[in-house]
């Protein structure tokens, strides 16, 4: 079953504006993850935040945790081109590495 | 270079053909997951391994079969393939938290 799910479906911004992301959730969490896809290819790891994180940052990507609301960000600052690529939420309810996966947000970045 | 290395990338079938994706890391993760993406649905997990031997369902297994009898190898198997397994298909490995993924098997039945 999907727990995480994606808001918006697709974003559609122009390059230096910035991304952002929501994902929400079900059930109690050791972590979150983002991962970025690109068409048709294998998900990239992009950044976890645990469950007593509140925020993270790693370069232009900010990811937020709310455990109350059952909720996390993702924000992309000053977007660029190749910034354009499927992002996807993912919960870890327990440390066995199972992951559920969202329905991911659809970014395109125009140049 | 840690990967996750899938084979075949691509495969056209026929329904009924017994078929097997490989799938290969090189990084001594325990975890090891199949999953298969389709659109509108996005990635929901087959099956998964925690180590050699040990296998369990996730969320479709149903018209798969994995096994897991090296730590680096966790092959898919489709006894008989049918039109709606149809799919992008990717492996993936981890050791705690984050997941490797392979490139991925677009995989049609026809």
């Amino acid at each position: 079953s999907q727990q995480g799910e994606e808001d918006p479906q697709a974003l559609s911004i122009q390059e230096g504006e910035n991304a952002t992301m929501n994902c929400s959730y079900k059930t109690s969490i050791n972590n979150l993850q983002w991962y970025r896809q690109n068409s048709g290819r294998g998900l990239v790891h992009l950044i976890l935040i645990r469950s007593n994180e509140r925020e993270k940052h790693s370069g232009r990507l900010r990811v937020t945790l709310d455990t109350s609301k059952k909720s996390s960000s993702l924000l992309i600052t000053a977007s660029r081109a190749a910034d354009t690529a499927s992002y996807f939420c993912a919960t870890d309810a327990w440390q066995g590495g199972k992951l559920i996966f969202g329905q991911g947000t659809e970014l395109s970045v125009k140049p | 270079e840690a990967q996750v290395t899938q084979n075949p990338r691509y495969l056209i079938t026929v329904t009924g053909k017994k078929l097997t994706v490989t799938c290969s890391q090189n990084m001594n993760h325990e975890y090891m997951s199949w999953y298969r993406q389709d659109p509108g649905l996005g990635l929901r997990q087959i099956y998964y391994s925690m180590n050699v031997e040990v296998t369990d369902k996730g969320d479709v297994p149903e018209g798969y079969k994995v096994s897991r009898k090296e730590k680096r190898n966790f092959p898919l198997i489709l006894e008989s393939p049918s039109p709606n397994q149809t799919s992008l298909y990717f492996c993936a490995s981890s050791s705690r938290n984050e997941q490797f993924f392979g490139p991925g098997t677009r995989l049609t039945v026809l």
